[in-house]
């Protein structure tokens, strides 16, 4: 089961670009990484989930360096909606993927 | 479609009793998982299945027990409800292949008084 580690916490200002990076270093061959994001009194809002080098959606981008090691979600321009707590996972996705501490992201004015 | 919906949305135990949480989703889904939250912390896992009739432990399975008979359900039942299991509990379910992330339900506020 591999282990992820995020910052506890970071602050943007709005218009900015965040990137929140996780560490895995575990991470086994048949496992995928995978971002959620979660406001208050609701339950997680899947982002983005990728295996390797770079994927990108409408919302966010996920870089993956070649020994898989980490990842970094890149979110461009938030505004303060985005204020959040967003996970990385790491797990089989034949399997399950547990959640680890998250990073709460606050949006600055 | 309605997606995942659960069922009370807040609840209010006394220490032994039982009750079941409801789950359902309307999408299809093969997998579905049930996780608590507690205050400031992450999404911990408690059981979860991979289709009708399967069932497996996650991270905190002791004082829940779990059945899937169909594609659509996914009760999570409390055996003797205790103070420790005071918590936010999230259904959540998706489906199989790359790409695709799990939608959880609004959740169920419970306390165990």
């Amino acid at each position: 089961l591999a282990k992820t580690t995020q910052p506890i916490s970071m602050d943007s200002y709005e218009g900015q670009e965040v990137n929140i990076t996780c560490s895995h270093n575990n991470i086994a061959t048949n496992d995928y990484i995978t971002w959620y994001q979660q406001f208050p009194s609701q339950g997680p809002r899947f982002i983005i989930q990728g295996y390797k080098t770079k994927v990108t959606n409408e919302v966010a981008s996920l870089f993956i360096p070649a020994d898989r090691k980490s990842s970094t979600l890149s979110l461009p321009r938030v505004s303060l909606s985005d204020t959040a707590v967003y996970y990385c996972l790491v797990g089989d996705i034949r399997g399950q993927f547990y959640f680890g501490t998250g990073t709460s992201l606050t949006v600055i004015p | 479609n309605a997606g995942v919906t659960q069922t009370p949305k807040f609840q209010v135990l006394k220490t032994g009793q039982s009750m079941t949480l409801q789950c359902a989703q309307d999408m299809n889904h093969e997998y579905m998982s049930w996780y608590r939250q507690d205050p400031g912390m992450g999404l911990r896992l408690i059981h979860y299945s991979v289709g009708a009739g399967i069932t497996d432990q996650g991270e905190v399975p002791n004082g829940y027990n779990v059945s899937r008979s169909t594609t659509e359900d996914f009760p999570l039942r409390l055996l003797s409800a205790a103070p420790s299991q005071t918590s936010v509990y999230f259904c959540a379910s998706r489906r199989t292949g790359l790409g695709y992330g799990y939608t959880f339900g609004s959740g169920t506020r419970l306390t165990v008084v």
